[in-house]
């Protein structure tokens, strides 16, 4: 079975600042992974993916994220926070050959001015 | 391009009534997926169709849900009857690729209470 954490519920940072969303995952094989943000009363949007290559993987908005296999981690990281990041975000992995995704319960960004 | 497409937004009804819920993929997406997502956590896949045959519903209640995409293109998903448990957002989503790799593109959700 497959599995996704997000051990924060909640992350808080300052506008310029540096943030990290952190997800770890469970999976038997070679995992794709994936980061969606959601806005309020809007459906998820895909920010970026790892399938193989570079451990790290650039997105929209100046998001990107580090894979991590050894410590079967995808932390979503961006340079500097912006009031308009504010969302919740979810991680997902799935495997080579399912669509299945398996996805975390989300984690809610909040950045302040 | 026109992304998905669902409908109702929101629903309430009453715990032993049917509700239905419609979506339509981005064009040209073979694959389509419901989702469940209770309030605080993450969606949870119910079924996903490649075409109009289904690939995966090991996850979907189904003594009380159904779901048909009989032409490969829009898709249904039924209750019946209802269940207090079953207030959430339902989620449509597509992609292009059936294997893990494909981004998937989600539609705004029916949020339904049931009373």
């Amino acid at each position: 079975a497959q599995s996704v954490a997000q051990p924060e519920d909640q992350v808080n940072v300052a506008e310029g600042n540096p943030l990290t969303v952190k997800c770890t995952y469970s999976v038997s094989g070679n995992p794709y992974l994936f980061w969606y943000v959601q806005y309020p009363n809007r459906g998820l949007q895909f920010l970026l993916k790892y399938i193989t290559g570079d451990n790290l993987v650039k997105g929209s908005y100046g998001f990107e994220a580090e894979f991590n296999k050894s410590q079967t981690s995808f932390h979503l990281k961006k340079p500097s926070a912006l009031v308009s990041d504010s969302a919740l975000y979810f991680c997902a992995v799935s495997l080579a050959d399912a669509g299945k995704s398996t996805f975390g319960d989300g984690t809610t960004l909040t950045v302040k001015p | 391009e026109a992304g998905v497409a669902q409908s109702p937004r929101y629903k309430i009804i009453e715990k032993r009534q049917s509700v239905a819920f419609w979506c339509n993929p981005i064009s040209g997406h073979a694959t389509l997926y419901w989702y469940q997502q209770i309030l605080g956590q993450g969606p949870k896949l119910l079924i996903q169709f490649q075409n109009n045959g289904v690939v995966d519903d090991s996850q979907l209640p189904k003594d009380r849900f159904s779901a048909e995409r009989l032409k490969g293109v829009d898709s249904t998903l039924k209750i019946q009857p209802a269940k207090l448990e079953d207030s959430a957002v339902y989620l449509c989503a597509s992609s292009l690729m059936s294997s893990g790799g494909g981004t998937q593109y989600f539609g705004p959700g029916t949020r339904l209470t049931v009373l």
